[in-house]
Order: C-alpha cells, then sequence, then structure tokens
C-alpha cells in the first residue's frame, strides 16, 4: 500500500521560478524523506526531515513537516532546467522494525528554459 | 567511489523463463532492498534483507525470490510465476541501526519479458 501521496502528479514551470510539491501520509513516522530521479536512473536521495522537525534547508531546498496534518512541501526556489524530474517522498514508519521506506508515487516537474 | 551496481542496465527475456538481476554494493550496508517500478508509477518494495542471510518479503513479492548469501551482494529472481515482470527494478542499501539514514540506489535495471 503507498503511504505517501503526492500532490501535484506533474508541475510546469519557467526558469527560475520557485517549485512546490506537496505530500501526504496516513500513519505515524520517525521520518520523512524527499528523492530525486531523473528519467531512466536510479534514485537520489535528496533531504531527510524527522518526526520532531519542522523545517529544513538544503541548498535551493526547503522542506516543511506537519505531523498534525500528516504532511509535507518540498520548495525548490529560483528552478533550473537541471531541476527537471520526478520528485518522491518516502516515510520511514513508526512500528516498522524492519526500517522499510514506503514511496509516494511522485511528482513529475517540468523546468522550460 | 562507494556505491550500489546493478546489471545489466536492460535485459530481455522470453516469457516462461526465469531471470536473475544482480545488485552489488561497496557501501558495507548491513540492509538491502528490492524495488518495483511501473511507467508514472512510485516504488513498491518486493523484498529486503536487514543483513546476511536473511531476508522478508515486501508488498508485491510472489513471483520473486532473492538470496543474501554475502553482505555485497543481493540478487533478485524474477521467476516465470511473476504475471507481468515488465519493469524498472531499483536495487538499495541503506546503514542499519538507525531509522534516519536514506537509501542508496542503483541505477536499475529495465526488464522487458515477451
Amino acid at each position: 500500500s503507498q503511504q505517501g501521496e503526492e500532490d501535484p502528479q506533474a508541475l510546469s514551470i519557467q526558469e527560475g521560478e520557485n517549485a512546490t510539491m506537496n505530500c501526504s501520509y496516513k500513519t505515524s513516522i520517525n521520518n520523512l524523506q524527499w528523492y530525486r530521479q531523473n528519467s531512466g536512473r536510479g534514485l537520489v536521495h535528496l533531504i531527510l526531515i524527522r518526526s520532531n522537525e519542522r523545517e529544513k534547508h538544503s541548498g535551493r531546498l526547503r522542506v516543511t513537516l506537519d505531523t498534525s496534518k500528516k504532511s509535507s512541501s518540498l520548495l525548490i526556489t529560483a528552478s533550473r532546467a537541471a531541476d527537471t524530474a520526478s520528485y518522491f517522498c518516502a516515510t520511514d514508519r513508526v512500528g516498522q522494525g524492519a526500517q522499510k521506506l514506503v514511496f509516494g508515487q511522485g511528482t513529475r516537474l517540468t523546468i522550460n528554459p | 567511489d562507494g556505491g550500489i551496481t546493478q546489471s545489466p542496465k536492460y535485459l530481455f527475456r522470453k516469457e516462461g523463463q526465469n531471470v536473475t538481476l544482480s545488485c552489488e554494493q561497496n557501501l558495507n550496508h548491513d540492509a538491502m532492498y528490492w524495488y518495483r517500478q511501473d511507467p508514472g508509477q512510485g516504488l513498491r518494495l518486493i523484498y529486503y534483507s536487514q543483513i546476511v542471510n536473511d531476508f522478508q518479503k515486501g508488498d508485491i513479492a510472489e513471483g520473486y525470490s532473492v538470496s543474501r548469501e554475502k553482505k555485497e551482494s543481493f540478487p533478485l529472481t524474477v521467476t516465470s510465476a511473476q504475471k507481468n515482470p515488465t519493469a524498472f527494478y531499483l536495487c538499495a542499501s541503506r546503514s542499519q541501526g538507525s531509522y534516519n539514514s536514506p537509501l542508496h540506489f542503483g541505477n536499475g535495471t529495465r526488464l522487458t519479458v515477451t
């Protein structure tokens, strides 16, 4: 079953604009992670936010986490054509014991030059 | 450089044949995972292993088998019992002992069965 649901499924913006993607989940989590996937390649880890954190930054990335609403957002500022990729959220659920990450279906981001 | 190597990149098989996908890592990670990705979809967990000689089924294990005889290697066999084997298969690993560690992925094997 899918834990994370990304929104929107696809996003197309102009270079230089900011891109915001959202992720909702259903059960309590230890942490939430965002990954990027270029077409036909493996996923690359971007950022991890723990359940007791509310906001985290890494370069042009900003992630927020609202555990009361069971949601997270990923903001990419000053987008570049090279940011074109699919972005996935993944949750590390509480009580799983086996450290399984569960992925959402992703947001396909297109940056138009 | 440390990383995960999946081979081959592309694999073609006839229906009814078993096929084994290779995954090797030199990151010294205890935990390894196999995911399946269908076009435009997210990742679904097939099998995972937290330690050598031990592995557990994920959400879609039917028609697949794995082994974990060495820490570095976690091969996946797609058997003839898997009804829709054509997909993109991703192997990943992570360090054990902490929930707050990211997954490291290989670049995938695209399997086509006709």
